[in-house]
This record gives C-alpha cells, structure tokens and sequence, in this order.
C-alpha cells in the first residue's frame, strides 16, 4: 500500500511570497488533515477535510493560509504572503474515517521563511 | 479544550533496558483513542501503539507496551529491550476526530 504523498520535501521562501504543498493521501482515505509542526513542539491541526468538504478549520489563520480538496482525493495548502512565523514543518496526514482511526502521516514539507 | 502533555522533554536509556515514557491528558469526551507516534529524523510519523479508551485491558505490540490509567487520565508508554532504532522523538495524542499532541519526548538510546 503507497503511503501518504507530500511534495515539496523542503522549500526556502522570503517573508511576503507565496507557497503552496501538495499532499495526495492513501487510496481510499476519506478523511484528510493538515499539521503545522514549529520546530520543538508537537503538531498542530490546521484543516480538516472530510472528503471535499471541511469539517474543522478553527485553527487555520485564514487572513493567508488556504487550503482545498477539490476532487476529494489529493489537496494543497497554500500560504500568502508567508510570515517568519510560519516557518515549520506541514504534515498531511491521512484516515479511513473521521473518528477513532489512526492517522498515517507523510513525510511533511519543510518551509523556511528568510 | 483537550490538552496532552509529557512532563520529561528528554529521556535516555541503555540499549537493551526498560524506558517509560509519561503522558497525562485531559478531555470531558468519553470516547477517544490514544496514541504514541515516533518521529525519527526524517520526519514521518510512525505510530507505534494505540488504545482505545474504552476498553480497560492495557495495548502492547511486541516490545511496546502502554499503562492506561483512564481515571488518573495518564497513558505511558514502555518500551522494553530498548534497541539503537528506537532512538526519536515520541509523541503522545490524544484522538477522537482530530488529534491533540503533547509536546514530545526526545528518546536518545545509549550503546
């Protein structure tokens, strides 16, 4: 079974740009999610799709980060412009259901901000 | 709000011993999971055990074993014969339509 796809693995921006992940899911996960993970700390949830619709997003900064699931299957997340502050590691992490079921992560984007 | 959190930001053993790793948590749900995740270097979460709460007996999957005290809402990890692989950063979750991390415990294993 493929595991849970991510790209860019790294990726150097300045302050101000823009920058966009991409996160194609296991075949057959319905349940989608985003993680911002800073550097020390464990991962924070920023979005959580069920399918193509959101099911939270209570903790994505909205003013410059976006994100979409359009086909129900893979997904972007997108920051614009980016802050020094969002310089982290984003995790996609994928699951059958919403509730109760393990998550299976990729190996995450790092982003640097300059 | 759920929070976890993990009081011991470091822990080291010596390969081939016993470690245990603390968490507690706090949440009015009552029904969850909990899990422990590794993350080696390379970034991925692996998880490595997880527990349903509602079921009193304690997980284990081979070398790795949990204490689940759900009044005293605590979740330990132990991990016996400690081998060189083992060595990551372990995250507690607490888990029932997101996850919530703890902070995470770096585990260094000493030949």
């Amino acid at each position: 079974e493929a595991g849970v796809a991510q790209s860019p693995r790294y990726k150097i921006i300045e302050k101000r740009q823009s920058v966009a992940f991409w996160c194609n899911p296991i075949s057959g996960h319905a349940t989608l999610y985003w993680y911002q993970q800073i550097l020390g700390q464990g991962p924070k949830l920023l979005i959580q799709f069920q399918n193509n619709g959101v099911v939270d997003d209570s903790q994505l900064p909205k003013d410059r980060f976006s994100a979409e699931r359009l086909k129900g299957v893979d997904s972007t997340l997108k920051i614009q412009p980016a802050k020094l502050e969002d310089s982290a590691v984003y995790l996609c992490a994928s699951s059958l259901e919403p509730r109760n079921q393990p998550q299976h992560f990729g190996d995450g984007t790092r982003l640097s901000i300059l | 709000a759920q929070t976890v959190t993990q009081s011991q930001p470091e822990m080291s053993v010596q390969e081939a011993e016993t470690v245990t790793l603390s968490c507690t948590y706090d949440t009015s749900e009552s029904d969850y999971y909990l899990f422990w995740y590794k993350q080696p270097p390379s970034r991925q979460m692996i998880l490595v055990i997880r527990q349903e709460a509602y079921k009193q007996q304690n997980a284990t999957e081979n070398r790795f074993s949990v204490n689940f005290q759900k009044a005293a809402k605590s979740f330990s990890l132990k991990i016996s014969d400690s081998q060189l692989g083992d060595a990551a950063m372990y995250f507690c979750a607490w888990g029932a339509q997101k996850l919530v991390f703890g902070q995470g415990t770096r585990l260094t294993i000493n030949p």
